[in-house]
């Protein structure tokens, strides 16, 4: 069975900083990897897709890095705004028929 | 366009109620799917539907009820609910159900149950 696995659970940095969020997961046997962003009582809004071959995946100021062998992925947030502040979640797809599993999330918090 | 309707955005119920919640999309993507999602938790996979037939059911109370009457719209009826069942339910959807593709999340429904 397919566990994820998000650290920090929560993070609170200056503006301006870059960040780094982790994904672990324990079946490299993937289709995807997804990174969402949701804020508080909102839908998911998708930032990154990462295929099972790729490596990694940019858009704006995120970067996406996928390492199957090692079970990882990770969230680079550059310049953080306060804008950015949401829960991050990450949501690997293992199976044809359609699941995905999610991590609990890491709860990012940006002070002006 | 890229986005996934949902109705409505808010909707409190008593235990005796009839519901429904609807989504819709007009990406002409083939699998729909609904999610409950409880507060500091992640979504939970309910049901999945490809090409409007029921994929996937995650052993769902029979309380609750899909129905996909055509590509583009996915229902959720709802009867005889607890008040634990309160939570966000969130409708996503991607192209089909081929690995690779990304989901689209809604933007949910809060349902509350008295």
């Amino acid at each position: 069975k397919q566990e994820v696995t998000q650290i920090p659970a929560a993070l609170s940095v200056p503006e301006g900083e870059n960040l780094v969020l982790n994904c672990s997961f324990t079946d490299s046997a993937i289709y995807n990897l997804q990174w969402f962003r949701q804020d508080p009582g909102k839908g998911l809004t998708s930032l990154l897709l990462i295929q099972s071959s790729q490596r990694e995946q940019t858009s704006g100021r995120l970067n996406a890095s996928l390492d199957k062998s090692s079970g990882r992925s990770t969230l680079y947030i550059a310049a953080s705004q306060p804008g950015d502040s949401a829960t991050y979640l990450c949501a690997v797809r293992t199976s044809y028929a359609g699941k995905s599993t999610f991590g609990d999330g890491t709860t990012l918090t940006v002070k002006p | 366009d890229t986005e996934v309707t949902q109705t409505p955005k808010h909707l409190v119920m008593g235990m005796t109620n009839k519901k429904s919640l609807k989504c819709e999309q007009h990406m002409g993507h083939r699998a729909m799917y609904w999610y409950k999602q409880k507060a500091k938790k992640p979504p939970e996979l309910m049901f999945v539907y490809s090409y409007e037939k029921l994929s996937i059911n995650e052993s769902v109370p029979s309380r609750f009820s899909p129905e996909c009457p055509n590509s583009s719209l996915l229902n959720l009826h709802l009867h005889a609910l607890q008040p634990e069942d309160s939570a966000l339910y969130l409708c996503a959807s991607s192209q089909d159900l081929q690995g690779g593709n990304e989901q689209f999340f809604g933007p949910g429904t809060r349902l509350t149950v008295l």
